[in-house]
């Protein structure tokens, strides 16, 4: 059964940091690109990174480009996003999904139960 | 960027058919895939590579996907379809996931 954890949310002031962090069991966390996708409360899904199987691929939103940015250790079976520079609309739920195959294009086919985010001062 | 455009809310009765539309241009040219997100719970896989279902998905839930539309199908809706559904694509050309809006299905 494929689980997702993620964890590393909470409060934090806007231009601070933090760093999430997922991890992955049930299958070969090698063998896939793995994403991160928020939601704002009371808002739809927003995509905000993915990374391919061996991180050779990697992609962002415009609206986080240049202030997060997603990794992955395979021999550990974890996701992660360091976000920096955080602002107020930062502020969601933040769900670490297994893509379907090896590359970012594919779509997300499981998700974790996310953590949350809040920036505020 | 690609845009997907969904309809805010969609009703229908029990043991009725729910049409759920994702708008896009030409959407039919791209696989789309859709979720289903019950309150306080993370989204599920519900239809993928526009008419395919994952394992454990009831074969109510179908999809179709032409032209400038794409439409998740319900048939015999049951109360426990009562959720927000989104569709997606990747868009190659900005090289991102994108979701759509989302539709509240509301079973009356």
């Amino acid at each position: 059964e494929v689980q997702l954890v993620e964890s590393g949310g909470g409060l934090v002031q806007p231009g601070r940091s933090l760093r999430l962090s997922c991890a992955a069991s049930g299958f070969t966390f090698d063998d896939y690109a793995m994403h991160w996708v928020r939601q704002a409360p009371g808002k739809g899904l927003e995509w905000v990174s993915g990374i391919s199987w061996n991180s050779g691929s990697i992609g962002y939103a415009d609206s986080v480009k240049g202030r997060f940015t997603i990794s992955r250790d395979n021999a550990k079976n974890s996701l992660y996003l360091q976000m920096n520079s955080l602002r107020a609309e930062d502020t969601a739920l933040y769900y670490c999904a297994k893509a379907a195959e090896l590359g970012y294009s594919n779509y997300p086919d499981y998700w974790g139960q996310g953590t949350l985010v809040t920036v505020s001062s | 960027s690609y845009v997907l455009t969904q309809p805010p809310s969609v009703s229908v009765a029990p043991g009725q058919t729910a049409r759920i539309t994702c708008g896009g241009n030409n959407i039919g040219s791209k696989s789309v895939h859709w979720y289903q997100q019950k309150p306080g719970q993370a989204p599920v896989l519900v239809v993928y590579d526009d008419s395919d279902r994952p394992s454990g998905i009831p074969e109510r839930f179908s999809g179709s996907n032409s032209g400038n539309t794409a439409t998740l199908t319900i048939s015999r809706v049951e109360a426990g379809d009562e959720a927000d559904y989104y569709c997606q694509v990747w868009d190659s050309s900005s090289d991102h996931q994108v979701f759509g809006g989302g539709t509240k299905l509301t079973v009356l």
